[in-house]
């Protein structure tokens, strides 16, 4: 059955320093999502991502966010300067846009910033 | 505010009896419906979708949705001590008929089955 991966499973980085987490979505879904679910707190929103541009954003996903999908099969989240408070788990989703709007996620990154 | 809202319990139930998980939401536009089970450290993983007003049966699982009351719901039947998990409710805006777009998610409801 087709899933959604995502590498690495854990990262560890130093505050202020840049962390790319890495997703291949569903191969034939057009629509690819990044969620964060800080420890003990609810799936949080940050980016929606379709036809190679951002279709929505959070208050979440400032300007030291960006997302790419540098090839027909990743697609990346880039933190620029961490910080201690973006220590979360970060899923990556896709849903496939057609008759299903079903978001099938990851198995997630856990990022931890010291 | 836009919110989901769920009782974050635990709900203890024995196994083999009925849980029942509750979500309402808020904004009345909302469209989709969605009830995810996440294991601790791990990623939701979709149970059921539903549109419609009424019930929607899959297996042990039973979805109710009624929009009139901002209100969906999950049944588990026959519960088992496997299904002890943390039960998430998301719900999706269908923003210009679209297929797509963000889940809202409530802080989910710890179900604890015991033996």
């Amino acid at each position: 059955e087709p899933e959604v991966t995502q590498t690495p499973s854990h990262q560890v980085t130093q505050m202020g320093q840049e962390v790319i987490l890495r997703c291949v979505p569903i191969s034939n879904h057009l629509y690819f999502y990044w969620y964060r679910q800080i420890l003990g707190q609810k799936v949080e929103f940050l980016v929606s991502f379709y036809n190679n541009e951002i279709s929505e954003k959070s208050e979440i996903f400032d300007d030291q966010f960006s997302v790419e999908r540098p090839d027909g099969s990743n697609f990346t989240l880039k933190i620029r300067s961490t910080k201690l408070e973006d220590s979360a788990m970060y899923f990556c989703a896709s849903s496939d846009g057609g008759g299903s709007d079903t978001q099938y996620f990851g198995p997630g990154t856990r990022l931890t910033v010291l | 505010q836009k919110e989901v809202e769920q009782n974050s319990g635990p709900l203890s139930v024995p196994e083999g009896a009925i849980a029942s998980l509750n979500c309402t939401y808020s904004d009345r536009v909302s469209q989709s419906f969605f009830w995810y089970r996440q294991y601790s450290g791990k990623s939701p993983e979709l149970i059921m979708s539903i549109y419609s007003n009424g019930d929607k049966e899959d297996g042990r699982f039973t979805a109710q949705l009624n929009k009139a009351s901002q209100y969906v719901s999950l049944l588990i039947r026959d519960s088992q001590p496997s299904d002890s998990a943390t039960y998430l409710c998301a719900v999706r805006i269908n923003a210009g008929g679209t297929s797509y777009g963000k889940l809202t998610f409530g802080q989910g409801t710890i179900l604890t089955v015991h033996p």
